[in-house]
């Protein structure tokens, strides 16, 4: 699976959109990009992935470039409940045989959301 | 609502205890995962199964062996726990079937080996 960097955290004011950026200039063709978030003394908690458009859902928004080399997450309100570590991992599509699902986590980017 | 649940959100035991860790999902998901998560080294995958009393070893299955003789319950046991084994242990499930394949998490079991 391709290797993703991420800066390692980022504030943001409460209410501005969050935009998180993750490179992942080796991804291949058959790789998606997804996202998760882990908040403080929880388990990771799935926000949203895409191949190549870019994507939304009543959590966030994905886009990815054309070239699909980088990703942006984007909070577009972020509240305090959003303070957590952001998770970007790329992984080709799942199927039978060979890994069954598995995720290759990163560090990940700690986002603070400030009052 | 979907679930993942573990059996206990902290646990203290002593070097050389055999330890279970429970882990059961309501989704019927065929597959199951155990991760450890320390500070600065991220979540790693321990043990995986694709399907009742099947198994793959993950990244770091040394001292770890699992469990899974129903489709709901996936056990991770630590033979003889030693403190090096001290962490955070995360369970999580998800199904090949549907779109996203997403994996949806336990709260994680805070294990401590004295």
């Amino acid at each position: 699976d391709a290797k993703t960097t991420q800066p390692p955290s980022m504030d943001c004011a409460e209410g501005r959109a969050a935009n998180l950026p993750c490179n992942h200039s080796t991804i291949s063709g058959n790789e998606y990009v997804y996202w998760y978030r882990q908040i403080h003394s929880q388990g990771p908690q799935y926000i949203i992935h895409g191949l190549k458009n870019n994507e939304t859902n009543e959590m966030a928004s994905l886009i990815i470039t054309e070239d699909r080399k980088s990703s942006t997450l984007i909070l577009p309100h972020a509240t305090l409940r959003d303070t957590a570590v952001y998770y970007c991992i790329v992984r080709v599509a799942l199927g039978y045989g060979g890994s069954q699902g598995n995720l290759i986590f990163g560090k990940g980017t700690k986002l603070s959301v400030k009052p | 609502d979907v679930k993942v649940t573990q059996s206990s959100r902290y646990l203290v035991k002593r070097t050389g205890e055999k330890v279970f860790l429970e882990c059961v999902q309501d989704m019927d998901h065929e597959n199951m995962f155990w991760y450890r998560q320390d500070p600065g080294l991220g979540l790693r995958l321990i043990y995986f199964s694709y399907d009742v009393k099947m198994k793959e070893k993950g990244d770091i299955p040394e001292g770890y062996s699992v469990s899974r003789e129903k489709k709901e319950r996936f056990s991770l046991i630590l033979e003889s726990a030693s403190t090096n084994q001290t962490s955070m242990y995360l369970c999580a499930s998800n199904s090949l079937r549907g779109v996203s394949h997403e994996q949806f998490f336990g709260p994680g079991t805070r294990l401590t080996v004295l």
